[in-house]
């Protein structure tokens, strides 16, 4: 089994700053690594996949990098309602596996 | 409206069972290879099973492997895990989520708003 590990595990931050929120899996995936954003109360929502294409809708801020081992995903400028939990997740292997979750909270 | 809505969550006994449901619309539910993830209070997320768009392919998390079951209608435009010999730890929202169109899309690409199950005595 992959497992993905998220750093850190909550990120205060300030609204207009620039976040960056990092995942490495314990072996190579390639690119096949997706981002997911979840607020409380709701279903995760489909960020980025590829390890840096912008899912439907996405707007310009997020952007994801990466390859093998190590990914990141960067918010540009924080806006209000982007205050959620991040999960990346591998689809390179069986089983599908996530991370643990980055949460970025208002400073 | 694109969508998966899950209904069947509830309240079981330890060693008990129940059947979750997950209804599309707004797409062609035949061609699209369908998952449960899960996600226990105040946890993270877990992958709990796969079924391909023609039920050729299906794979289970070890965690679940011989208590749950997946099923899907094509007809009825739906998504099904039987879930059998319940345990405390099984305790979580359930999703359905859709993974996206074409060879090699294996991510995520669309979520019910999850059904809960509570497993307690």
């Amino acid at each position: 089994e992959i497992v993905m590990t998220q750093s850190p595990a909550t990120l205060s931050v300030s609204p207009g700053e620039r976040v960056t929120l990092s995942c490495r899996a314990s072996q190579s995936v390639s690119s096949s690594l997706a981002w997911y954003q979840q607020k409380p109360g709701q279903a995760p929502r489909l960020l980025i996949y590829g390890a840096s294409a912008r899912a439907t809708g996405i707007p310009a801020r997020f952007s994801g990098s990466g390859s093998g081992t190590e990914f990141t995903l960067s918010i540009s400028s924080l806006q209000s309602e982007d205050f959620a939990v991040y999960y990346c997740q591998q689809y390179k292997n069986w089983p599908r596996t996530f991370g643990q979750g980055t949460k970025v909270e208002i400073k | 409206e694109v969508q998966l809505v899950e209904s069947g969550g509830g309240l079981v006994q330890p060693g008990g069972s129940l059947r979750l449901s997950c209804a599309a619309s707004g797409f062609t539910f035949s061609d699209y290879n369908l998952n449960w993830v899960r996600q226990a209070p105040g946890k993270g997320l877990e992958w709990v099973s796969y079924i391909s768009s023609t039920t050729a392919a299906i794979y289970y998390a070890d965690s679940v492997k011989g208590r749950f079951t997946i099923s899907r209608d094509n007809a009825e435009n739906s998504l099904f895990l039987q879930m059998d010999s319940l345990r405390v730890e099984d305790t979580a929202v359930y999703y359905c989520a859709r993974v996206a169109y074409g060879y090699g899309n294996y991510y995520f690409d669309l979520w019910g708003q999850g059904t809960l199950v509570t497993v307690s005595s």
